[in-house]
């Protein structure tokens, strides 16, 4: 599977939106972006998934770049509650083998 | 979406004891299995593939004959570490996968504490 690359923390506002990118330049074609998110001593979550065209569903978009080398998951109007690990993975099984890397400490702030 | 439970949620043990973990998919049939461990400040690590009716497959480094995994039929598998040890105190992960439909996703559970003293 390929390897992905996230900033290890990020700050957000309350009420604004949140973008997390990620890279992974050495996606092949039949690779899929999944995106969890692991909020502190809980089980990851799952909030979306694409292969190459964007998608949005009632937690998240997903912005797919053309190359397919990176993407940014947007949560739209950030919320405390929303602070957590998101980690963005890239799969050939289509979500049948995960390997999660460091992810991105999502910092919701007041 | 698709709910997977974990028994128990937290457990504290003596050294040298054995600890068995379920997981359970609730809602739906998992063919397959998978059980992460994460250490404080660490992300989640593989450390087993289970298969319903077949031995699981271990990650490197995962000794197979320390933490036994039964996947005995397609809601339940089951973690044992056994001679649990200090070193071994950290956050168990299952994951059960559901294929097919619309899509195809793991499903996580909420974690097991394990505290070995």
């Amino acid at each position: 599977d390929a390897k992905t690359t996230q900033p290890p923390s990020m700050d957000c506002a309350e009420g604004r939106a949140a973008n997390l990118p990620c890279n992974h330049s050495t996606i092949s074609g039949n690779e899929y972006v999944y995106w969890y998110r692991q909020i502190h001593s809980q089980g990851p979550q799952y909030i979306i998934h694409g292969l190459k065209n964007n998608e949005t569903n009632e937690m998240a978009s997903l912005i797919i770049t053309e190359d397919r080398k990176s993407s940014t998951l947007i949560l739209p109007h950030a919320t405390l509650r929303d602070t957590a690990v998101y980690y963005c993975i890239v799969t050939n099984n289509a979500g049948n083998m995960l390997t999660f890397g460091g992810g991105t400490r999502l910092m919701v702030k007041p | 979406g698709a709910v997977v439970s974990q028994h128990p949620s937290r457990v504290i043990c003596k050294s040298g004891t054995s600890v068995k973990i379920e997981c359970r998919s609730l809602d739906f049939q998992a063919t397959t299995m998978f059980w992460y461990r994460q250490f404080p400040k660490q992300s989640l690590m593989l450390m087993a593939t289970s298969n319903e009716g077949s031995k699981a497959t271990y990650e490197q480094g995962v000794e197979k004959d320390k933490f036994l995994i039964n996947h005995a039929s397609l809601t339940l598998s089951t973690l044992t570490v056994t001679s649990a040890h200090p070193e071994d105190s950290s956050f168990y992960i299952c994951s059960a996968y559901a294929s097919g439909g619309a899509k195809n996703e793991q499903f996580f559970g909420p974690g097991t504490r394990l505290t070995v003293l």
